[in-house]
């Protein structure tokens, strides 16, 4: 059964820094990993979606990698803001489009 | 990217009730939805696959009976909460797929329930 862990749990940063978040899944036969952000009550917005034979992917501030064999992700912020201040979840799909998700980071930048 | 457009976005209904959420992919078909539960400081939690013109797929330990699920057209798939209790307040949330598996998830703007 397919396990996807994130750490930390929480975490705050002064506005500026760069910031790794963490995503690590039990079972490496995965055809995709995404990343998603979550602002308090409200849906989920997708950022980055890596499919299984690539390393990584880039958008903006945003860079994704993923290590299937290791069954690890990282999501690198860069130069954070304010703004960037949300919930982010990891989910891993390996069965049929099925979502399995991490308990998400919840990170806090200070201005 | 592809949206999602789920209503109502919050809802309070009496015991007893019945409450239906609708999920529609708006610039897209979905032959595939899902619908997911979140309870507060947790992740989500898949509930069931909504296939178009099929009965959906509930996970393990999700009552059947109660979350209703319809997948009547490539764009729209209900849950319907039947006979509500206090204990099914939470945030659904649906997604979709554009037809492949292997393509990006949309999801929903999610919806607030609130049994009183």
């Amino acid at each position: 059964k397919q396990e996807v862990t994130q750490i930390p749990a929480a975490l705050s940063v002064p506005e500026g820094e760069n910031l790794v978040l963490n995503c690590s899944f039990t079972d490496s036969a995965i055809y995709n990993l995404q990343w998603f952000r979550q602002d308090p009550g409200k849906g989920l917005t997708s950022l980055l979606l890596i499919q299984s034979s690539q390393r990584e992917q880039t958008s903006g501030r945003l860079n994704a990698s993923l290590d299937k064999s290791s069954g690890r992700s990282t999501l690198y912020i860069a130069a954070s803001q304010p703004g960037d201040s949300a919930t982010y979840l990891c989910a891993v799909n390996n069965q049929g489009g099925k979502l399995i998700f991490g308990q998400g980071t919840e990170l806090s930048v200070k201005p | 990217g592809a949206v999602v457009s789920q209503h109502p976005s919050r809802v309070i209904c009496k015991s007893g009730t019945s409450v239906k959420i609708e999920c529609r992919s708006l610039d897209f078909q979905a032959t595939t939805m899902f619908w997911y539960r979140q309870f507060p400081k947790q992740s989500l939690m898949l509930m069931a696959t909504s296939n178009e013109g099929s009965k959906a797929t509930y996970e393990q330990g999700v009552e059947k009976d109660k979350f209703l699920i319809n997948h009547a057209s490539l764009t729209l798939s209900t849950l319907t909460v039947t006979s509500a209790h206090p204990e099914d307040s939470s945030f659904y949330i649906c997604s979709a797929r554009d037809r492949a598996v292997n393509t990006e998830a949309f999801f929903g703007q999610g919806t607030r329930l609130t049994v009183v």
